[in-house]
């Protein structure tokens, strides 16, 4: 059984302020780790695949790291807004095997 | 360009019932992905279908059964319901059934069931 692990399970952030949460996977027969973010009834939408140790990956304000050596990934909100509250989930792809998921960071982003 | 498309939205059985679920996979894929997603987790795998084949299997019971149709459509039954199959499932889909694949998936806004 992969371990996919997510912290914190839940973070407020105010209005402006970075923030950034933690995915860990397991460090042997890494293939690939995904980046989603759910907004509350809407389906999950991907952020990045990455694939390569030492990646760094940027959509607008949010950027993502990866260290499959150590397995964890980071996740970086910068300037946090409200549209930024949602759910956001990893999940790490070992070789020939199925995506995984994480139990999801859940951002509230205050006024 | 139609994204992934799921049937009922929300639905209510009763133990013991049976009940078929519905996918359309975004246009040009082929390969369809299930996941239950129990309140408070993450996505849990369920299986996966490729060219009309359960390609691989995650740790659920053989009351979970799916299908795969020619026009990559898909379903997912579940048979003698439990209390605990009570989740929102989702359905996911990509290109290319490779188990090599790193392609991003494309989920449906899912499909919640309540049962009583």
């Amino acid at each position: 059984i992969l371990n996919v692990e997510q912290s914190p399970q839940s973070l407020h952030v105010q209005e402006g302020d970075s923030t950034n949460f933690t995915c860990s996977f397991p460090s042997s027969n890494f293939y690939a780790l995904h980046w989603y973010r759910w907004e509350t009834a809407k389906s999950p939408e991907a952020l990045f695949v990455m694939t390569l140790n030492g990646d760094e990956k940027k959509k607008g304000r949010i950027s993502a790291t990866l260290n499959t050596k150590e397995g964890y990934s980071y996740l970086y909100i910068k300037g946090s807004q409200p549209e930024d509250s949602a759910t956001y989930l990893c999940a790490f792809k070992a070789a020939g095997n199925k995506l995984t998921f994480g139990g999801g960071t859940r951002v509230l982003v205050k006024p | 360009d139609a994204g992934v498309t799921q049937s009922p939205t929300h639905l209510i059985k009763t133990r013991g019932q049976q009940v078929t679920l519905r996918c359309s996979p975004k246009s040009g894929h082929d390969t369809v992905s299930w996941y239950q997603q129990a309140l408070g987790q993450g996505p849990q795998f369920i299986f996966q279908y490729y060219e009309e084949e359960e390609r691989q299997r995650g740790n659920f019971p053989d009351r979970f059964s799916g299908h795969q149709f020619p026009n990559y459509s898909s379903e997912l039954n579940v048979n003698a319901l439990l209390l605990g199959d009570s989740a929102l499932y989702l359905c996911a889909s990509s290109l290319g059934g490779r188990l090599s694949n790193t392609g991003e998936l494309f989920f449906g806004e899912g499909s919640r069931l309540t049962v009583l």
